[in-house]
């Protein structure tokens, strides 16, 4: 199974909002409510932002918000801050005998 | 607050076994509501899951590394551990142990700092 598909980079103003898209199919994204998204700053390791879909975890800002529409969920963030600078992977259960697919990643940068 | 910790060679040669251990504290490792996972990530490119275990044994791995993985747990020292055979240069990656969820599947709620390995003669 291939990755899910996320653009490589996005940038943006702060005190912005941005929003960054995560595509995969049926079988994945589409197939379930098991998407979740991880930031991770460079040298570091991922950190969980949202779990099914649009959870999220005790600690993490309400600018984090996430959402699904059919084989594409997406990860927007409000009120962008030089901190929300780094890379975002999506994440998707498949059911299958994978499990689970991450996305690419995708860079933000705040300009 | 759970931590992880893994630990092992950052060296490894070509057509050798990769041998890393992930060490857990602040909580246990029989918690019948957690799966414990490799995940990996070559430089500059995306996180690929290895595979999990849960405190039974129960494994599972990703088809595309299965021939070459194995994954064990020692809940006595609440540790776990992986292997993998036959490495090569494009096993070169950044090897994280993390927690993952065991419902709703297959998220990732605490991470260890990660473990260069590289392969190389």
């Amino acid at each position: 199974q291939s990755a899910l598909t996320q653009p490589a980079s996005v940038s943006e103003s702060p005190g912005q909002s941005i929003t960054i898209s995560c595509t995969g199919t049926g079988s994945d994204v589409g197939g379930y409510d098991y998407v979740s998204w991880y930031q991770q700053h460079p040298g570091k390791a991922p950190k969980l932002i949202i779990s099914e879909v649009s959870n999220r975890p005790s600690g993490v800002s309400n600018r984090f918000s996430g959402f699904k529409s059919g084989n594409t969920a997406s990860l927007t963030i409000s009120g962008l801050q030089a901190e929300d600078e780094a890379y975002y992977y999506c994440c998707s259960y498949t059911g299958g005998s994978t499990l689970g697919l991450f996305g690419g990643g995708t860079k933000l940068t705040v300009l | 607050q759970v931590q992880l910790q893994e630990s092992g060679p950052g060296l490894v040669k070509p057509s050798q076994t990769l041998s890393l251990t992930c060490n857990v504290s602040g909580g246990s490792i029989s918690s019948a509501d957690y799966y414990w996972s490799w995940i990996r990530q070559p430089a500059g490119k995306g996180l690929e899951w290895i595979g999990r275990i849960y405190n039974s044994g129960t494994t599972n791995y990703n088809p595309s590394l299965k021939s070459r993985v194995a994954i064990s747990i020692d809940t006595s020292k609440n540790q776990f551990s992986l292997k993998l055979s036959s490495v090569t240069a494009a096993d070169t990656a950044v090897y994280y142990c993390a927690r993952e969820v065991r419902w709703p599947p297959f998220y990732f709620d605490n991470w260890g700092q990660g473990n260069l390995v590289t392969v190389s003669s």
